[in-house]
């Protein structure tokens, strides 16, 4: 059974860059078959997904923030990560990561809270 | 993008009712829709795909139907657990959208 786990900081100052991994275990990113997501949700709100990498390390970011974000993959540690840039209070949300084969997004880490204050 | 729009917002019902959530897309979308539910403090759990195929491991009296642009999701039998918000996705097109969500509450 694949586990995904969210790690990084909780607290990211204005402007900065937001980075987070996801760390993958039960199964190996580089088996292929599988697309790796980052999803995030606002407090108290609905869920926005906001790209996804296959372990070749092709991406697909959602054109409302492809300008600020990279996702990466290290198939050697069996993560994946999110680097979101020029953060705002805006982007204070829970972020998910979590995987798919197509578009059934079948396994999710807990989530991490990450907020944009000074 | 294609936005999905899920109907009620919110819901109250009674342990036992039926109950239905809807969720149109802005276009045809085929069969490609999913359903999750999400309870507080945790991550969404995918229950259908494919518009009515049930996850392995979920309950039988949760059911969805629907194909193009007009979708239903049932829960037969309410039961105190089904306690949630429930949100649609779609993904025939990128970028993935979801529905805004449906909180549904015991009455």
């Amino acid at each position: 059974q694949v586990q995904l786990q969210e790690s990084g900081p909780g607290l990211v100052k204005p402007s900065q860059t937001l980075s987070l991994t996801c760390t993958v275990s039960g199964g190996s990113i580089s088996s292929g078959g599988y697309y790796w997501s980052w999803i995030r949700q606002h407090p108290g709100k609905g869920l926005e997904w906001i790209g996804y990498i296959y372990y070749s390390g092709s991406t697909y970011y959602n054109p409302s923030l492809k300008s600020r974000v990279t996702i990466s993959v290290d198939t050697s540690k069996n993560q994946f990560s999110l680097k979101l840039s020029s953060v705002t209070a805006a982007d204070t949300a829970v972020y998910y990561c979590a995987s798919h084969t197509r578009g059934q997004l079948d396994h999710w880490g807990q989530g991490t809270l990450v907020t944009v204050s000074s | 993008d294609i936005q999905m729009t899920q109907s009620p917002s919110s819901l109250s019902a009674s342990v036992g009712d039926r109950v239905t959530i809807t969720c149109q897309a802005s276009q045809d979308i085929s069969n490609y829709l999913n359903w999750y539910q999400q309870k507080p403090g945790k991550a969404p759990k995918l229950l259908i795909y494919d518009a009515s195929n049930l996850e392995t491991g979920v309950p039988s009296r949760f059911s969805g139907s629907g194909s193009g642009t007009d979708f239903t999701f049932t829960i037969s039998s309410l039961q105190p657990e089904d306690i949630a918000t429930y949100y649609c996705q779609q993904y025939d097109n990128l970028p993935f959208t979801f529905g805004q969500g449906t909180r549904l509450e015991i009455k």
